[in-house]
C-alpha cells in the first residue's frame, strides 16, 4: 500500500535554533518527492521537489535529502525563525505521476 | 505572480444546503483539482480535471461533483451537504497532468452545521 509517514506530528523549538522534519514513503514505483509549507490559512506552498538521481537539494535556509534505497526523506532547516511556524508536507509521487500520496504533515512551532 | 483564487475564505452552511466552492486560476492551466485536508490526515483527493468540460473522480468523490465550463474556473459541489464534509478545501492547478507542480489556493473552511 503507497504510504507517506511524517514525523514528529508536532514540533516546538526557540527562534535562531536547527531542527530536522523526517518523511518515510512506500510510494512505489518512485518518481519524485516535494516538501511543502503551509501557514495557517494558506495554501501549501512549494519548498524543493527532488527526484530519485538527488539527494539534497537547497532552498535558503531549508534543505531536503532524500535517500531512495532506505526511501527516507528528511527537511533540515536552520536558524529557524518565526517565520517558519507552520505546517510542512512532503509529497510522494509514483513514476508516471498518476498516484501522489500526501504526508499528514508537522505542525512546527518557532517561539521567541 | 502566478494566482489560484478560492472566492470564499470560510462558509458556513446547514445540512442539506446545495454548496457551490469557486476557484479560478489565471496561469493558463490545463489541469486542476480539489482537495480536502482534514486534521492528522495527508490531502485528499476529490476530483480533477484536465481539460474543459473533463471530470475525473479521485480517491473520495463520494457526495461531490463539479463543472469545468472554462479553462480557468474550477468548481467543486456538493449537492447536499452533510456535517462529515466539513473541512478545508483546496484547490489547485497545474501545468502537469500529474499532481505535480502544484500551485494551491488559500483553501475555504467549510463547516456544515
Amino acid at each position: 500500500k503507497n504510504q507517506v509517514e511524517q514525523s514528529p506530528q508536532s514540533l516546538i523549538i526557540l527562534e535562531g535554533k536547527n531542527c530536522t522534519l523526517q518523511c518515510n514513503y512506500t510510494v512505489s514505483p518512485f518518481s519524485n518527492l516535494r516538501w511543502y509549507k503551509q501557514d495557517t490559512g494558506r495554501g501549501p506552498v512549494s519548498l524543493t521537489i527532488m527526484t530519485f538521481s538527488e539527494n539534497t537539494k537547497s532552498n535558503g535556509r531549508y534543505t531536503a535529502t532524500l535517500d531512495a534505497d532506505t526511501k527516507q526523506s528528511s527537511l533540515h532547516i536552520t536558524a529557524s525563525q518565526l517565520s517558519d511556524s507552520a505546517s510542512y508536507i512532503c509529497v510522494v509521487s509514483a513514476y508516471g505521476g498518476f498516484k501522489t500520496i500526501f504526508g499528514a504533515g508537522t505542525r512546527l512551532f518557532v517561539k521567541a | 505572480d502566478v494566482k489560484v483564487t478560492q472566492s470564499s475564505r470560510y462558509l458556513v452552511k446547514r445540512t442539506g444546503e446545495k454548496v457551490f466552492l469557486e476557484c479560478v486560476q489565471d496561469m493558463d492551466h490545463e489541469n486542476m483539482f480539489w482537495y480536502r485536508q482534514d486534521p492528522g490526515l495527508g490531502l485528499r483527493l476529490i476530483y480533477f480535471s484536465y481539460d474543459v468540460k473533463m471530470k475525473e473522480k479521485g480517491d473520495i468523490p463520494e457526495g461531490y461533483s463539479v463543472s469545468r465550463e472554462k479553462k480557468e474556473r474550477f468548481s467543486l459541489i456538493l449537492e447536499s451537504a452533510s456535517t462529515n464534509q466539513t473541512s478545508m478545501y483546496l484547490c489547485a492547478s497545474s501545468p502537469l497532468k500529474a499532481q505535480e507542480k502544484l500551485f494551491f489556493g488559500s483553501g475555504t473552511q467549510l463547516s456544515v452545521l
